[in-house]
């Protein structure tokens, strides 16, 4: 497909580990990046991992890259209630300025 | 270290006013810029993005315009609003070279009366 795609919402326990899922568009693609936002707030970079690369963890999140699918992963360990926010997925496409940003996945953590 | 400021921080408008938003950028130069439009707390969508003085790149047609009349300035602008240009309006920068990771603004909450 042309869109990067995300499921849109997603609710875990307190406690428990939360996958974040994420189809992106060009397989060629160099950088794949995960961001957060907070209720009226902007972005924030969480966490990026190039493409030559399977996996990469940074302490309670750890990204996951199956190139050949083309799907990405975001894994948060011991979810607080602070994860509660809408996290997407971005692509850097070969030869593009910009991102290509995914709709979101609204991650609802229950205490 | 680099910071984005954007302002207003909220904005409440009627239909046929004229719009200006500003973003400025601290603590680096020659950044590219990027103003964002996200609708209900969704998806982005990318407006208008500039790699340089007076150039402006955009993505979709509509009733705005972007400005960049300093490096590290960048202006999104309305001469009449409509309804559907409420929104959450977003600013982010990044570099020219290397891993292109934007860096988001505190956004500017529009309303269109």
């Amino acid at each position: 497909g042309e869109d990067v795609e995300q499921s849109l919402f997603l609710s875990v326990r307190e406690g428990d580990s939360s996958v974040i899922n994420c189809t992106y568009t060009d397989s060629s693609s160099t950088y794949l990046y995960w961001y957060k936002q907070e209720p009226g707030a902007g972005l924030q970079l969480l966490t990026y991992i190039f493409s030559n690369m399977d996996m990469k963890q940074d302490q309670r999140l750890t990204v996951l890259l199956n190139k050949k699918d083309k799907h990405l992963s975001l894994r948060i360990a011991d979810t607080q209630t602070g994860d509660s926010a809408i996290y997407f997925c971005a692509e850097r496409k070969t030869g593009a300025n910009n991102l290509f940003f995914g709709t979101g996945t609204r991650l609802t953590v229950i205490p | 270290s680099q910071t984005i400021h954007q302002w207003p921080a909220t904005l409440v408008q009627p239909v046929g006013s004229p719009l200006s938003l500003e973003c400025t950028v601290e603590g680096t130069s020659n950044p590219n810029l990027y103003w964002y439009r996200q609708a209900a707390g969704r998806g982005l969508q990318l407006l208008f993005y500039s790699v340089g003085i007076g150039q402006i790149s955009s993505e979709v047609p509509q009733n705005l315009s972007a400005s960049r009349p300093q490096d590290r300035q960048f202006i999104l602008s309305s001469k009449k609003l409509l309804l559907s240009d409420s929104g959450f309006y977003l600013c982010a920068w990044s570099v020219q070279q290397g891993r292109h990771e934007q860096y988001f603004g505190p956004g500017t909450r529009l309303t269109v009366t």
